[in-house]
């Protein structure tokens, strides 16, 4: 079986820029999470979404920053623009119906913002 | 405002001794605790997980303990093993309704020396 799916796997761009990080969850799964992970906060929830509904969004950092799910196997996380504290892994993870707890990642996204 | 806390940035133990990791954590909603292991430019690997409802959770080498009343969780490997060297993460999570709050400590780096 396939895992979690990102792309690209490494991204550099500049300031200002849009950045489009794309995710295809474990197919079957009902929950689909967007994390970031930087040295100095962690590994932070942005935003999860159930059956493609956005539930949570209270860690999405700014309005720079938008997620959507158009269907059960693919989302997006947008940046734009995007600014160099942007710099940091994102990281995708999906977790079926009876477990939304128990999440499975992807390699993540590391993304340089110059 | 961390809510979740691994104030061990690093641990070094001799293969076949025991590796304690902890993690405390300051929301007395959290019902459910999970330990992620990590390794280099992979994502998160799920390991074991604990309901609050219990006080300790064994699958295999590893056990996980919960101390509800210290809000102190502990993740033992018994033997350790050169290949448990990775971080070790350890996550929360807390019911509001029908949605989920995630948390994930900073993670400490764990190192089993031959």
């Amino acid at each position: 079986d396939a895992g979690v799916i990102q792309s690209p796997r490494h991204e550099v761009t500049e300031m200002g820029q849009e950045v489009t990080l794309r995710c295809k969850p474990i197919s079957g799964h009902d929950y689909l999470f967007w994390y970031r992970q930087t040295m100095m906060r962690g590994l932070e929830l942005l935003i999860y979404f159930n059956n493609n509904v956005p539930i949570d969004d209270s860690g999405m950092p700014e309005d720079r920053f938008s997620a959507k799910m158009p269907n059960a196997s693919f989302s997006t996380l947008k940046i734009q623009p995007s600014e160099p504290r942007d710099s940091a892994v994102y990281f995708c993870a999906s977790s079926p119906r009876d477990s939304k707890e128990t999440q499975y990642f992807g390699p993540g996204t590391r993304l340089l913002v110059l | 405002d961390q809510q979740v806390k691994q104030n061990s940035p690093s641990l070094s133990v001799q293969e076949g001794r025991i590796s304690i990791l902890n993690c405390d954590y300051t929301n007395s909603m959290f019902d459910y605790f999970l330990w992620y292991k990590k390794y280099p430019a992979e994502g998160p690997t799920f390991l074991i997980s604990i309901s609050s409802i219990k006080d300790k959770n064994e699958d295999g080498r590893f056990t996980v303990f919960l101390n509800k009343s210290a809000k102190h969780l502990s993740l033992h490997i018994v033997p350790s093993q050169p290949g448990d060297s990775a971080v070790y993460f350890c996550a929360a999570s807390a019911s509001y309704g029908n949605f989920n709050k995630f948390y994930f400590g900073s993670g400490t780096k764990l190192n089993v020396k031959p």
